[in-house]
């Protein structure tokens, strides 16, 4: 069984331009979640999907930050436009409802 | 609110000695608690959980006993090995559904 696939795993650009990234669950799993995690650090809640609706998202900085998860199977984390604080690694996770949550790979997001 | 505080590293150790990570955490109801491990460039892998209290987790020699009386779900291992050196991030999952990690321990294993 595939795992949760994210891509890509390297990002690098300039401030002030957009970027986006891809996150795909493992299959039937119905809820997806986005962290943050900078070097040191623990990850961070962004936003968390149970389904096609975000449950919580209180952390997740909406003046730059967008997130969606169309048909509640795969989704987009979208930052625009990028600052230099957001360079970090992005975490996508899902779990079949409130069971052990799986991990992505992550994508290593640079800003210049 | 809801957190989870783990002993900072890193720690040190040589192959073969025993290891414990603490981990404390501050939760209303019953939380299920996890650890989770991170190779170097990897993304997170489930070492163990528990789900309710007095759960002893289990996985690849590594032990955790989920204390309510405590708030304590600290990790144990008999004998370490240099294939364990990694961060270790214990974590709760909430009533509500919501999975909050601590800042994460290193762990380095010398031969």
């Amino acid at each position: 069984e595939a795992g949760v696939v994210q891509s890509p795993r390297y990002k690098i650009i300039e401030k002030k331009q957009p970027v986006a990234f891809w996150c795909n669950p493992i299959s039937g799993h119905n809820t997806l979640y986005w962290y943050l995690q900078n070097l040191g650090q623990g990850p961070e809640l962004l936003i968390r999907y149970e389904n096609e609706e975000a449950v919580d998202d209180s952390q997740l900085p909406k003046d730059r930050f967008s997130a969606e998860r169309l048909k509640g199977v795969d989704s987009t984390l979208k930052i625009q436009p990028a600052e230099l604080g957001d360079s970090a690694v992005y975490l996508c996770a899902s779990s079949l409802d409130r069971s052990e949550a799986f991990f992505g790979q992550g994508t290593r997001l640079t800003v210049v | 609110g809801d957190s989870v505080t783990q002993m900072e590293g890193p720690v040190t150790l040589s192959e073969e000695a025993f290891l414990t990570i603490n981990c404390t955490y501050t939760a209303t109801g019953y939380p299920s608690l996890f650890w989770y491990v991170q190779y170097p460039g990897e993304g997170l892998q489930l070492l163990l959980k528990a789900t309710k209290a007095d759960d002893k987790g289990s996985n690849k020699g590594f032990e955790a006993t989920y204390r309510k009386e405590t708030t304590s779900f600290h990790l144990e291992k008999g004998s370490v090995q240099v294939s364990d050196s990694a961060v270790y991030f214990c974590a709760l999952r909430t009533q509500g559904g919501k999975l909050i990690f601590g800042q994460g321990t290193e762990l380095s294993v010398k031969p």
